[in-house]
């Protein structure tokens, strides 16, 4: 079946600590994402890549990086930089050319030790 | 900056009823909107898209409302089920390619 991968299911960060959170997707999709999700507040958007070897960000983009180097694969890193990561992380997939669905994988929930 | 607001209490419904749920937004005039259904501990997934232009759109026992005028959108489940127990999202398009901007959603519990 196809869909969107997210590994781990669960990670935790050590004080000034980097972390990356993996995202697969085998869906041919071109468009990738990352969202935070927080109690009580909506889905934000991190970073967004349309293609490969370009990615733009989002509304909270600091404290974050990503790449795309494969059409399947788009990692999230949470640097040191980011002083409040302990959330909920999302990353979804579309096609472009249009309003397309976004195929969301089941998350990765980041705490802070 | 853009707002969107969903219902802001949780919404309890007796199973059988139509549960209607809200999305209303501020300072942005989207072309799209979408809702999604999320389930604790998993990802969002797709429901219905409705265009700006489009009055109201419908999929088996849901039917989606767009009001460009009132900006607001009205998400009805008929002959609701325990099993549609969830959080319900609406987004909204913001015009520069596939990126939607979230509401916070609405917890929806269908009791027995």
């Amino acid at each position: 079946d196809g869909g969107i991968t997210q590994s781990p299911k669960y990670l935790f960060r050590k004080e000034g600590q980097n972390v990356t959170l993996s995202c697969e997707q085998n869906l041919n999709h071109d468009a990738m994402y990352w969202y935070r999700q927080d109690p009580g507040q909506g889905l934000r958007l991190i970073y967004y890549s349309q293609i490969v070897n370009d990615f733009q960000k989002g509304d909270i983009a600091e404290g974050y990086s990503v790449s795309r180097e494969k059409k399947e694969s788009f990692p999230l890193t949470v640097t040191s930089a980011q002083k409040n990561p302990t959330a909920f992380y999302l990353c979804a997939s579309s096609e472009t050319g249009g309003p397309q669905p976004q195929h969301f994988g089941d998350g990765t929930r980041l705490s802070i030790l | 900056s853009q707002k969107i607001e969903q219902n802001s209490e949780a919404l309890n419904i007796q199973e059988g009823k139509t549960a209607t749920l809200t999305c209303n937004y501020t300072n942005y005039s989207p072309a799209y909107l979408q809702w999604y259904r999320q389930d604790p501990g998993r990802g969002p997934v797709f429901l219905l898209l409705i265009r700006e232009n489009e009055k109201e759109k419908r999929k088996e026992r849901l039917k989606v409302t767009f009001d460009t005028t009132l900006k607001q959108s009205l998400f009805h489940i008929t002959a609701s089920q325990p099993a549609d127990s969830a959080t319900y999202l609406c987004a909204l398009d913001i015009n520069t390619g596939n990126q939607f901007y979230f509401g916070t959603g609405t917890s929806l519990t269908v009791i027995p």
